[in-house]
């Protein structure tokens, strides 16, 4: 368990709408990570967070914008959503070991439909 | 762009067979992580290989990172109805400031029938 909780875990949403999903951690982790799962496709990445207020973009990033304005809590918005945003959010944080290397844990997922 | 292929994608099986999950790649990753996930949740971690030829194993899981750090395996020996769900791999970035980016194969989905 890696302190992880995405809100809200099931959203219906009309196409045009704003939609915010959140992600809370309470492990202090610097990098948060917003990925997305559709069938045949994996994960991939939309946006990421180093630090306070420091994102980037990731692969699938078109149509997607974040924040990060305190450690523990990385927002994703979709500031007008498409029935292509439809899908499976995970939120996750990356812990560092020394023997371990980059070690990423996942939320649990938000699930949006875009109707 | 760096690119992960996971086979097989789909995998079905008697309680009892072997099986291999395969991940390959052209690109050097500076670990490789394996993940399984089950209907309606997050993938879980199921190991991080991080030296090229490292073999770890995890009960009757046995996963093997490649030489050159561009591939993995997952191999599960007397595979059970629990072991039903979807394997997929990672890679993160070898070089650079990859910020932990991972690259995910496409997923390999099992079912072990009793």
């Amino acid at each position: 368990d890696a302190g992880i909780t995405q809100s809200p875990r099931h959203k219906v949403t009309e196409t045009g709408t704003p939609v915010t999903l959140r992600c809370h951690q309470t492990e202090n982790h610097r990098y948060m990570y917003w990925y997305r799962q559709d069938p045949g496709h994996g994960l991939r990445l939309i946006h990421y967070s180093y630090g306070v207020k420091d994102t980037d973009k990731g692969e699938v990033s078109d149509g997607y914008s974040v924040s990060r304005s305190k450690t523990e809590d990385f927002l994703l918005t979709l500031e007008s959503a498409t029935s292509s945003q439809t899908s499976v959010y995970f939120c996750a944080i990356r812990k560092q070991g020394l023997l371990s290397g980059n070690t990423i844990y996942f939320g649990e997922g938000s699930w949006l439909t875009v109707v | 762009t760096q690119l992960l292929e996971q086979s097989p994608q789909f995998l079905s099986i008697q309680e009892g067979e072997n099986l291999t999950v395969y991940c390959n790649s052209s690109s050097v990753f500076s670990s490789l992580q394996w993940y399984r996930q089950e209907p309606g949740e997050g993938p879980v971690l199921l190991v991080t290989v991080v030296t090229g030829g490292e073999v770890k194993k995890l009960k009757r899981l046995t996963f093997q990172f490649g030489d050159a750090r561009k591939d993995s395996s997952l191999h599960i020996t007397a595979a059970q109805p629990g072991d039903t769900g979807l394997y997929l791999c990672a890679g993160a970035s070898a070089g650079g400031t990859s910020y932990g980016k991972l690259t995910f194969g496409q997923g390999t989905i099992l079912t072990v029938h009793p």
